[in-house]
């Protein structure tokens, strides 16, 4: 059992480049999130998906989107990439909106 | 607007106890999670209150009041992989997590 995984682990991208972030989690949640974390502050949801086929805009969506093609897999896609974009991501996954949400190891992401 | 606050950072001795609070100004609320970060990692989850009262898990107990929108983290005998950030999430009405900011717990020997 992997819990949630997440791919790259780090990247260096240049300004207007474009790159996906790949989240996979393989405990048939249904919910799944993604949160962005700048140095000493706390996470910003991105998007989040209550089952397959379906996502919605969390507090700082633009400049982002997602797909939820499976119960398993959440990629997010940065298109036109800026400086403002550097950061941590985090992806999380969990059973229902009222339980514990579990994480993969998170992306850091530097734009340049 | 919906708000969070926690101290910035706190220090500790170690075996001591510590006590970190939380408040919260959310539209509506369906739970209060506890989560703790070590540097460089994802957080893990430490407790969750959706009732007024006390949660005591092993070293750690959380207390929620509702009423007064405030909830602590309690950590007994304080160790040196104690050292982290304590993360305080509030559930609103549309079951969103809101985060705060986090409170960075220094262990000193």
């Amino acid at each position: 059992n992997a819990g949630v995984t997440q791919t790259p682990k780090f990247r260096i991208l240049k300004i207007g480049q474009s790159m996906t972030l790949q989240c996979t989690q393989d405990m048939n949640h249904n919910y799944m999130y993604w949160y962005r974390q700048d140095p000493g502050m706390g996470l910003k949801l991105i998007y989040y998906s209550v089952g397959a086929g379906i996502t919605d805009k969390g507090e700082v969506p633009n400049g982002y989107n997602v797909s939820r093609s499976t119960t398993e897999d959440f990629p997010l896609r940065l298109e036109l990439a800026a400086p403002s974009q550097t950061s941590v991501y985090f992806c999380a996954s969990s059973s229902d909106s009222y339980n514990e949400q579990f994480f993969g190891p998170g992306t850091r992401l530097t734009v340049l | 607007g919906q708000n969070i606050d926690q101290p910035t950072e706190m220090t500790a001795t170690e075996g001591a106890i510590v006590q970190i609070n939380c408040t919260y100004q959310t539209s509506g609320f369906n739970g209060l999670f506890w989560y703790q970060q070590h540097a460089g990692e994802a957080p893990t989850f430490l407790s969750y209150n959706v009732l007024d009262g006390l949660e005591e898990k092993g070293r750690f107990s959380s207390f929620l009041s509702r009423s007064k929108g405030y909830s602590y983290l309690l950590l007994k005998e304080l160790q040196m992989k104690d050292s982290a950030s304590y993360l305080c999430a509030v559930t609103d009405s549309n079951y969103q997590l809101i985060w705060g900011a986090g409170t960075k717990l220094i262990i000193k020997p």
